[in-house]
């Protein structure tokens, strides 16, 4: 059974940090794209990174370039991503998906139950 | 980036009903195109992925249809759990832009 769980969200100060993590199980993991999905309060889903199967690839939302990155080891089966100079905007659950395939372009078939992530002072 | 225009942005629908949700890409995107349902609190859940095939496990009232710049997402007979969100996604290049949802809520 496919299994993914993020943690690390919590309470952060604009231009702070925190790094949220996914471990993912009851798959190969190194033979599939990964991506973190976000949705602010009272909006909609928005991709936010995604990076390939073997980690060659990677992309970023404009709204976050510059200051996310994202991140895959293999050897713990788990995806990070690194979110740097946060801003209030940033508040939002993010989730972790895992693709259908092994290029960035593709579905994501199974979801984590996400993790909140609140930019307050 | 292609954006993914849907509608309604909600409805209202009764048990049983037949419900049709359209996505319209900004530009051609083949068959690229993804349903997600998503639950308040839940993990969203993918439906429907190339336009028309209907994900392991997902009830056989979900349909989707179309290819090019224009799809639908059918629900045959509605029943009491679809309520929730649904999405449209292209994944026929980054970034993998969503639709706005549409929100079905039963009468």
């Amino acid at each position: 059974e496919v299994q993914l769980l993020e943690s690390g969200g919590g309470l952060a100060q604009p231009g702070g940090s925190l790094r949220l993590s996914c471990a993912a199980s009851g798959f190969i993991f190194s033979n599939y794209a990964m991506s973190w999905v976000r949705q602010a309060p009272g909006k909609g889903l928005e991709w936010v990174s995604g990076i390939s199967a073997g980690g060659g690839t990677t992309y970023y939302a404009e709204s976050v370039k510059g200051r996310f990155t994202i991140s895959r080891d293999k050897s713990k089966n788990t995806l990070y991503l690194q979110m740097n100079s946060l801003r209030a905007e940033d508040t939002a659950i993010y989730y972790c998906g895992k693709g259908r395939v092994a290029v960035l372009a593709t579905p994501v078939d199974y979801w984590g139950q996400g993790t909140l992530v609140t930019v307050s002072s | 980036d292609i954006q993914m225009t849907q509608s309604p942005s909600s409805l209202s629908a009764s048990v049983g009903d037949r419900v049709t949700i359209t996505c319209r890409a900004s530009q051609n995107i083949s068959s690229y195109l993804n349903w997600y349902q998503h639950k308040s609190g839940k993990a969203p859940k993918v439906l429907i992925y190339a336009a028309s095939t209907l994900q392991s496990g997902v009830p056989s009232r979900f349909s989707g249809s179309g290819s090019g710049t224009d799809f639908t997402l059918t629900i045959s007979s509605l029943q009491a759990e679809d309520f929730a969100t649904y999405y449209c996604q292209q994944s026929y290049s980054t970034p993998l832009t969503f639709g706005g949802g549409t929100k079905v809520e039963i009468k």
